[in-house]
């Protein structure tokens, strides 16, 4: 079964910092590219950042640009998301998604993580 | 970056009426990365149907997608209980993925 589960969300502090976790299992991780999705309380759901599959290239977006940085290890078939200097305003769900493709070019995020609540409060 | 709006906010419906959901971008967008996924509250989205129109593995033959360039909708032929949830529209372009902000299919 092909099954991703995140890891690592809890309560920090504003300015604080965490390392969220997503193991991956029943698929090849390393031909992948993997990205992270969050969805703030009551909100839709918002692009953060996307991996390659061996890890050589990163996109953020611009809301988080310079404060978390995607990583993966293609060994441990394990995507992290390193979250620095964290507001208030990055309360969420965050998610690892799964980009997917087929032969006709298509793309889609499948499957999703459960998802871990990141809560940044005082 | 591209904008995807999607209307209506709210659609209330009875089981067995026909939803019609509408993805609008603000520029053109390539039906090989425009995507529809289902959320229930409390759980992770779910793939409906990508590349604009096929519906993924497992997928009711009552969800369809249509559309091309900068207008695609999600139609649910016959609403069936387990249907009503919110709807995201997805593309990707230009190093960028981004979503509409939802459409919540509810009970009338």
């Amino acid at each position: 079964e092909v099954q991703l589960v995140e890891s690592g969300g809890g309560l920090v502090q504003p300015g604080g910092s965490l390392r969220l976790s997503c193991a991956a299992s029943g698929f090849t991780f390393s031909s992948y590219w993997m990205h992270w999705v969050r969805q703030a309380p009551g909100k839709g759901l918002v692009w953060v950042s996307r991996i390659n599959s061996d890890g050589s290239s990163t996109s953020y977006a611009d809301s988080v640009k310079g404060r978390f940085t995607i990583s993966r290890d293609n060994a441990k078939n394990t995507l992290y998301l390193q979250m620095n200097s964290l507001r208030a305003e990055d309360t969420a769900v965050y998610y690892c998604a799964r980009w997917g493709h087929d032969y006709g070019g298509n793309a889609w995020f499948d499957p999703w993580g459960q998802g871990t609540l990141v809560t940044v409060s005082s | 970056e591209i904008v995807l709006t999607q209307s209506p906010g709210t659609l209330s419906l009875s089981p067995g009426e026909r939803a019609t959901l509408s993805c609008r971008a603000s520029q053109s967008v390539s039906s090989s990365y425009l995507a529809w996924y289902q959320q229930k509250p409390g759980q992770a989205p779910r793939l409906l149907i990508y590349g604009a129109s096929s519906r993924a593995t497992g997928i009711p033959d009552r969800f369809s997608g249509s559309g091309s360039g900068t207008d695609f909708t999600l139609t649910i032929s016959r609403l069936e209980p387990e249907d009503f949830a919110v709807y995201y529209c997805q593309q990707y372009g230009s190093s960028f993925w981004t979503f509409g902000q939802g459409t919540k299919v509810e009970i009338k």
